[in-house]
């Protein structure tokens, strides 16, 4: 099984900031299977960007993903309250499917 | 609009059955992958089980081997999730997802809004 850590557990910022998410996998992951989720309070999760970099349909390109093997990245420029949620990372590479811990995103 | 609507959760004592529904419109089901998620109160994401698109592969959690049971039926674009002896520890809100087809995959999206299974006495 791959294990996915995501750091850090808890990121606070102020609005107008970057924030940056890592996802360090156990194993290598295959680029095209890394995904990124976005999940606020009573919500299902949304997708955010599949294939490590890419974004899904409608989200704005304030989100990017980055990395290859074993790190991954998500980055989110000029924070603005609907942005702060719990974020997860996905690996659909090797079976079980595995999603990192989550990181939640609160505001400073 | 591509929409997962689950039905069938509740109540249920350790030990009992409950059977969750996921129906999907807007697109062409019988194309996709489907899995279901769950997610225990308070804690994260962890996936659950995966069908393919004609029905005839599955895979579990293993948590879930051998008392969760993972189906479709195409002609009524719906997914189902079969949970049997069921534990305090499969309480959760359940979530169903659409994932890739045979041409590729592009995350699970979209996801059902869930539907939550107590397992209480």
């Amino acid at each position: 099984e791959i294990v996915l850590t995501q750091s850090p557990g808890t990121l606070s910022l102020s609005p107008g900031e970057r924030a940056t998410l890592s996802c360090r996998a156990s194993q290598s992951v295959s680029s095209n299977y890394l995904a990124w989720y976005q999940q606020k309070p009573g919500q299902a999760p949304r997708l955010l960007i599949y294939g490590a970099s890419s974004r899904a349909t409608g989200i704005p390109d304030k989100f990017s993903g980055s990395g290859s093997g074993t790190d991954f990245t998500l980055t989110i420029n000029r924070l603005e309250p609907e942005d702060f949620a719990v974020y997860y990372c996905q690996q659909y590479d090797n079976s079980p499917i595995t999603f990192g811990q989550g990181t939640r995103l609160e505001i400073k | 609009e591509v929409q997962l609507v689950e039905s069938g959760g509740g109540l249920v004592q350790p030990g009992g059955s409950l059977r969750l529904s996921c129906a999907a419109s807007g697109f062409t089901f019988s194309s996709y992958w489907m899995h279901w998620v769950r997610q225990a109160p308070g804690e994260g994401l962890l996936w659950v089980s995966r069908i393919n698109s004609d029905g005839s592969r599955t895979n579990y959690a293993d948590s879930v081997k051998g008392r969760l049971t993972i189906s479709r039926d195409n002609a009524k674009n719906t997914l189902y999730l079969q949970m049997n002896s069921l534990r305090a520890e499969d309480t959760a809100v359940y979530f169903c997802a659409r994932g890739g087809t045979k041409n590729g995959f592009w995350g699970f999206d979209p996801w059902g809004q869930g539907t939550l299974v107590t397992v209480s006495s």
